[in-house]
């Protein structure tokens, strides 16, 4: 069964470090979605790809986080410098938008940072 | 105010219980109503969606939707073990284009065997 792939699993960084999460979606995929997920709470979208443009990151820290999808398909969040309060997990999501097979977000497993 | 408010408190039933979640909601624009599973360390999964106002039922899972409240359920009937996760509730104004997903805070649900 297909899946969305993350990396890495955990990261721990000190504050003021750069850290990078990848992800790999379901093939095929047009649509690919990064969201935070701080303990306790629901996921937050940060930022919406179709194919490699951007639809949507209304919520997305630019001073420090950046995301791209360069050739439509894995996509790269990055965030420069990192701050305690950037603690949370990081999940990637595809979906099809197919009219026929429907408009299902998959999500990864996440990737957990911790910021110390 | 939060668009969608899921009190967060944990539950724990007996195995076979009915277990009851709910969530308001403030935005008129949503159409479309879903419930996520997220076992612990993992990603959320679609469990169900419902489109506008009415029941769904899938197994032992029913979802239910009133807009004329701003009120959506979701009852897990027979409850196992296996059903012991976080379930959040999600929403949006459309499913596809810039149609953000307004999540619940999700809450931890145990069924002690």
């Amino acid at each position: 069964e297909a899946e969305v792939a993350q990396s890495p699993r955990y990261k721990i960084t000190e504050k003021s470090q750069a850290v990078a999460f990848w992800c790999d979606p379901i093939s095929g995929h047009a649509t690919l979605y990064w969201y935070r997920q701080i303990l306790g709470q629901g996921p937050e979208l940060l930022v919406q790809f179709q194919d490699e443009s951007v639809v949507d990151d209304s919520q997305l820290p630019k001073d420090r986080f950046s995301a791209e999808r360069l050739k439509g398909v894995d996509s790269t969040l990055k965030i420069q410098p990192a701050e305690l309060g950037d603690s949370a997990m990081y999940l990637c999501a595809s979906s099809l938008d197919s009219p026929i097979t429907g408009y299902e977000q998959y999500f990864g497993p996440g990737t957990r940072l911790t910021v110390t | 105010q939060k668009e969608v408010e899921q009190d967060p408190g944990p539950l724990s039933v007996p195995e076979g219980a009915i277990v009851s979640l709910n969530c308001t909601y403030s935005n008129s624009a949503f159409q479309y109503f879903m419930w996520y599973r997220q076992y612990s360390r993992k990603g959320p999964e679609l469990l169900m969606y419902t489109y506008s106002s009415g029941n769904k039922e899938d197994g032992r899972f029913t979802a239910q939707v009133d807009k004329s409240s701003k009120y959506i359920s979701l009852f897990i009937r027979d409850s196992q073990p296996s059903d012991s996760a976080t379930y959040l509730c999600a929403m949006s104004p459309g499913l596809y284009g810039n149609n953000r997903l307004a999540f619940g805070k999700g809450n931890q649900v145990v069924v002690i065997p």
